[in-house]
């Protein structure tokens, strides 16, 4: 089956701890894309990327890194920068930037202790 | 920023009636998107109608845009109680924020049995 996958689906981390956030295609698109998602809010972007290893900041990229070393993959890494870190994070990829729909992972909801 | 606001925030209806939704935004845009979001889900991808459109179908939804206006409206005809969700408006601006979508904050739609 395509399509694109995010693990884990809960996951929880201390205060001060870095953690990744995985998401995987094998939609075979060139962009992939994260956001943010708080209690009733829409989606706010994170980083995205257009092909591999070429990546941009999106609205909200502080306290947050990205690697795109494959087509396929596109971990998102919190880090201990990010004031705020509890929230739904969804991973989204297109065939091409700008031009089609996207298509969304299933959603890693992080918690802070 | 959210470029895209949608109204009304909540929206309850029976099964059988029609369900609109619209969607304002301020700047020029490339193509607006619609998707839909069960509840702690990811999203799913219901049309994308470019700038130079005017109306799209896809079954029972029927999408809208104005660009005079800046707004765009989603239809759902003979709701079901499955349609129950969130809908989401997202704008891809187009120039330097070419395929960076800017979400809505939603519209909750209850369809009741």
């Amino acid at each position: 089956d395509g399509g694109i996958t995010q693990s884990p689906k809960y996951l929880f981390r201390k205060e001060g701890q870095n953690v990744t956030l995985s998401c995987e295609q094998n939609l075979n698109h060139d962009a992939m894309y994260w956001y943010r998602q708080d209690p009733g809010q829409g989606l706010r972007l994170i980083y995205y990327s257009q092909i591999v290893n070429d990546f941009q900041k999106g609205d909200i990229a502080e306290g947050y890194s990205v690697s795109r070393e494959k087509k396929e993959s596109f971990p998102l890494t919190v880090t201990s920068a990010q004031k705020n870190p509890t929230a739904f994070y969804l991973c989204a990829s297109s065939l091409r930037q700008g031009r089609d729909e996207q298509f969304f992972g299933p959603g890693t909801r992080l918690t802070v202790l | 920023s959210q470029q895209g606001e949608e109204d009304p925030q909540a929206l309850s209806i029976q099964e059988g009636e029609n369900a609109t939704m619209n969607c304002s935004y301020k700047t020029s845009i490339n193509n607006l998107q619609w998707y839909r979001q069960n509840s702690g889900r990811g999203l799913v991808h219901l049309i994308l109608i470019r700038s130079n459109e005017r109306e799209k179908h896809s079954g029972r939804l029927r999408v809208t845009l104005d660009t005079s206006k800046k707004s765009s409206s989603l239809l759902i005809t003979a709701s079901r109680a499955a349609d129950t969700a969130s809908y989401f408006c997202a704008t891809d601006g187009g120039g330097t924020s070419y395929g960076k979508l800017t979400f809505g904050q939603g519209t909750i739609l209850t369809v009741h049995p």
